[in-house]
């Protein structure tokens, strides 16, 4: 089936220290979409990519398109608290109108 | 930020009962979602809607039911509710379905079955 995983699961870190987590698919798409959800809300988008290779950043984070079209890495750098949150990559279905969602990586930021 | 609303936003039912979740958007986009989030299990697409009248199923489908009479609002029907589907629902309303900057999300509902 079409699956993303997410990598680590969790990360417990101290604050100003950077972040990296990576999401892998078995097929090749042209989206990678990564997503931060903070508590009690819905996930909201922070980067999209849409070429091999491309390198996004927003802020202290910074997303990059895998050259082999089936993985996405996501970095922050000198982590804040409020950097705490679960985060998600995603991709488009095939031919559909549908985006999937990896399990998604929770970060706890220790002040 | 775009206007999409859900409710309830917290909400105990009994098993057994049906019980109906609302999306409502301001944004005259096309496509609406509704996903359930689980711990380990991410977000899983519940339905999701094309269109007004116009609806298909997600990968979690079984025991939910949809609607969607006007473009701004989706409804989640639970027919009748089983603990399993105790979850955090979201619903996500896109402009130009994967053609697009992705989903936007609204805050959630939290159902508890007991």
């Amino acid at each position: 089936g079409q699956q993303l995983n997410q990598s680590p699961q969790s990360m417990f870190i101290q604050e100003g220290e950077d972040v990296s987590m990576n999401c892998t698919s078995s097929s090749i798409f042209n989206t990678w979409l990564w997503y931060k959800q903070e508590p009690g809300e819905g996930p909201v988008l922070l980067i999209a990519l849409y070429k091999a290779g491309e390198l996004t950043s927003n802020g202290r984070l910074t997303a990059q398109f895998g050259i082999t079209r089936k993985d996405s890495f996501l970095n922050i750098s000198a982590s804040i608290p409020s950097d705490v949150g679960i985060y998600f990559c995603a991709r488009p279905t095939s031919g559909t109108y549908k985006y999937i969602f990896g399990t998604g990586t929770r970060l706890k930021v220790l002040a | 930020d775009a206007g999409i609303t859900q409710s309830p936003r917290h909400k105990v039912t009994e098993t057994g009962t049906p019980v109906t979740l609302r999306c409502h958007q301001t944004e005259n986009h096309r496509y609406m979602y509704w996903y359930r989030q689980d711990p380990g299990h991410g977000l899983r697409l519940i339905h999701y809607s094309y269109g007004v009248k116009d609806t298909d199923k997600g990968e979690v489908s079984d025991g939910y039911s949809v609607s969607r009479s006007k473009t701004e609002d989706f409804l989640l029907t639970l027919e009748s509710a089983t603990s399993s589907q105790t979850s955090v629902y979201f619903c996500a309303i896109s402009e130009r379905g994967t053609d697009s900057y992705g989903y936007t999300f609204g805050s959630g509902t939290r159902l508890t079955v007991v």
